[in-house]
């Protein structure tokens, strides 16, 4: 089965600072797709950011971006100029493009916290 | 507006009061899911819908019963609650039909089993 591990249960960056994310995943499928959740404290899931693993440009977002890399099964989060709205949960999830069973796995989460 | 909808929001209960968590979506999906979050376990699957009358287990469903008789809807049924079901709930609604296969996931219900 796929895991999806967030080694930093925990980050904090500077307002107007850029802070990175990381997340790693383990699958033998080639196709799939990977996002990034945001859980502000009204607990609502946000999307931020959808990459999908057959496509090897990065995704943007305005001020969020991804550093895909799809040898080292690796999915990072960088956020740009940091803003108080940014404090949140963050979860790194990842889908299979054959939409089956258990689809959908979720890493631990990392609580971002944004110093003004 | 596109949206998932849960009932309750919030919910306290006694161990052992059958209770029920709806869940509704107007996008007209196939695929829903019902997820429970606790601290340091990110989202775990309980049960999901890939169409009406389909269902299956997903990673945690001891203790929950679903069903899907509309497209639409998609409750969560506790039977029995215990303490160790205190917990987050979401659920969320996807579809193949549109690329991106992302989750559109409910407000979410926090529940409480005492």
């Amino acid at each position: 089965a796929q895991t999806v591990t967030q080694s930093q249960p925990e980050m904090s960056v500077q307002e107007a600072e850029t802070v990175t994310l990381s997340c790693t995943y383990d699958t033998s499928e080639s196709d799939y797709y990977l996002f990034w959740y945001k859980q502000p404290p009204s607990r609502q899931m946000i999307l931020v950011i959808r990459q999908e693993a057959y496509k090897q440009q990065n995704a943007t977002e305005n001020r969020f971006s991804v550093n895909f890399q799809k040898a080292a099964k690796s999915f990072s989060l960088k956020i740009s100029d940091s803003q108080l709205g940014d404090a949140a949960m963050y979860f790194c999830a990842y889908r299979s493009a054959l939409f089956r069973e258990h689809d959908m796995r979720f890493g631990a989460g990392t609580r971002l916290t944004v110093k003004p | 507006e596109a949206q998932v909808t849960q009932n309750p929001r919030y919910l306290i209960t006694v161990t052992g009061k059958k209770l029920t968590v709806t869940c509704s979506q107007n996008m007209n999906h196939e695929y829903m899911s019902w997820y429970r979050q606790d601290p340091g376990l990110g989202l775990r699957q309980i049960y999901y819908s890939m169409n009406v009358e389909v269902t299956d287990k997903g990673d945690v469903p001891e203790g929950y019963k679903v069903s899907r008789k509309e497209k639409r809807n998609f409750p969560l049924i506790l039977e029995s609650p215990s303490p160790n079901q205190t917990s987050l709930y979401f659920c969320a609604s996807s579809t193949r039909q549109v690329t991106g296969y992302e989750q559109y996931f409910g407000p979410g219900t926090r529940l409480t089993v005492t």
